[in-house]
């Protein structure tokens, strides 16, 4: 069966602490990795990732893919308290006939 | 605005009303998603819509949820003799193109409160 796996489940730090977040994957007609950013009620997205070994930064936040060893991982930097949220990564198939998968989520909290 | 809107944004029912809920996708973007959260639970996909047909409804929890979408634009989200279980955020999300090479815009979502 197809899933996303994430780690950690949950994550308090400090400000200005950095974090890397887990995402790895079992997922047949792989395509392409999403991550989003969760605060109340919708998803932000942050970044797509489609070929492994190339860094996506926005900012303080980077993300890479691993294809071959089927994970991911995003990192922010100097942790701010806004950052507090629930991270999420979503594996787009190849097919269109096959469901988008999204992994359990990473809840953080940046304390002052 | 630019972005994908739903409404409403608040809906509070009696178990056993019909409910609808609607999306408006961003203009131009092809395919629509829906998915629900559930209090404590993750992300689950219902449906997506490459323009008005939806290839796969096994998503869909029962057979009192469907879906369509007209003119490849708005789509509407119907739940039959709502339960409490139905309870969630139901969001919605578009994309430019074919599912899997397009990133998937999300709107604010429709909070649904089934007492």
């Amino acid at each position: 069966e197809d899933k996303v796996v994430q780690s950690p489940l949950s994550l308090v730090v400090h400000e200005g602490d950095t974090v890397t977040l887990n995402c790895s994957y079992e997922v047949t007609n792989f395509r392409s990795l999403l991550w989003y950013k969760q605060e109340k009620k919708a998803p932000t997205f942050l970044f797509m990732l489609t070929s492994s070994g190339i860094e996506k930064k926005s900012g303080r936040l980077s993300s890479i893919l691993d294809k071959k060893e089927l994970f991911s991982i995003l990192n922010i930097t100097a942790t701010q308290t806004g950052d507090s949220a629930v991270y999420l990564c979503a594996v787009l198939p190849k097919t269109s006939y096959d469901k988008v998968i999204f992994g359990p989520g990473t809840s953080l909290s940046v304390i002052p | 605005g630019a972005g994908v809107s739903q409404s409403p944004s608040n809906k509070v029912t009696e178990k056993g009303k019909d409910v609808e809920l609607r999306c408006d996708p961003i203009s131009g973007h092809t395919a629509l998603y829906w998915y629900r959260q559930s209090l404590g639970q993750g992300l689950e996909f219902l449906i997506y819509f490459q323009g008005n047909s939806a290839p796969d409804k096994s998503g869909l929890p029962s057979d009192r949820f469907s879906a369509e979408r007209t003119g490849g634009s708005v789509s509407t989200l119907t739940i039959q003799r709502t339960q409490q279980e139905d309870s969630a955020v139901y969001l919605c999300a578009s994309s430019l193109g074919m599912l899997g090479t397009d990133t998937q815009y999300f709107g604010p979502g429709t909070r649904l409160t089934v007492l």
